[in-house]
């Protein structure tokens, strides 16, 4: 089956900085990522996604950056904001049954 | 994106008793999927609610003790029974964009603490 890990359970950044969440998978079957924003007391948010015919998607701020050789994904946010500050969740899905199976969240501060 | 709302949002029981958790969509889906979130944890797929048919229980989930109902396109309801001090989490429902699974959209969630 699929696991999904993210390299730091925390992550504290300078208001105005740019930010970097990675997550790692395991199954190089996986096609398909999407990240979440969960703040304190509410459900997840979707952000972004991208499939695996991609390395890189933006968004309004953010950016997604996929390796698949080394079974890679990052989370880049630009001029990082006090409303940043929540727990991130990158998921991934693969095969027939199209789940997502989610990593464990880093949990982003921001410091004045 | 579809609206989920779910209620109620946070509730403390007692042990041995069981509570239902509602969630309403704005928008007719085909599949409803609960979730749990324990606390400090990831989210763990609980089961998939299709109308019209028994939910489907990942590894680990019984019907028994999670028992949920379909009635129609737009709600879902999951209750938590005989709860347990291991049962506080939270539960969240959540609706895929137009008939996935992949990305999903959720509720805000039910805080439960069961003491």
């Amino acid at each position: 089956g699929e696991s999904v890990g993210l390299h730091l359970p925390t992550l504290s950044v300078q208001e105005g900085d740019n930010s970097i969440i990675n997550c790692a998978y395991s199954n190089s079957a996986s096609d398909y990522f999407i990240w979440y924003k969960q703040e304190s007391g509410k459900g997840p948010q979707f952000i972004i996604d991208i499939r695996s015919n991609m390395d890189k998607r933006q968004g309004q701020r953010v950016t997604v950056l996929l390796n698949k050789t080394v079974k890679h994904l990052s989370l880049q946010i630009a001029a990082t904001q006090p409303g940043d500050s929540a727990v991130y969740f990158c998921a991934v899905s693969s095969g027939s049954a199209r789940q997502l199976t989610f990593g464990s969240g880093t949990q982003l501060t921001v410091l004045p | 994106s579809a609206v989920i709302s779910q209620k109620p949002s946070r509730d403390i029981c007692q042990r041995g008793t069981s509570l239902t958790i509602q969630c309403q969509v704005d928008s007719q889906v085909t599949m409803m999927f609960w979730y749990r979130q324990q606390p400090g944890q990831s989210l763990t797929l609980i089961a998939t609610a299709n109308q019209g048919s028994e939910a489907t229980y990942e590894s680990g989930f019984v019907i028994d003790k999670f028992p949920i109902s379909r009635p129609n396109l737009t709600f879902s309801t999951l209750t938590v029974s005989n709860m347990s001090p291991e049962d506080s989490s939270i539960y969240l429902c959540s609706v895929g964009e137009g008939t996935g699974r992949e990305k999903l959209f959720f509720g805000s969630g039910t805080q439960l603490s069961v003491l």
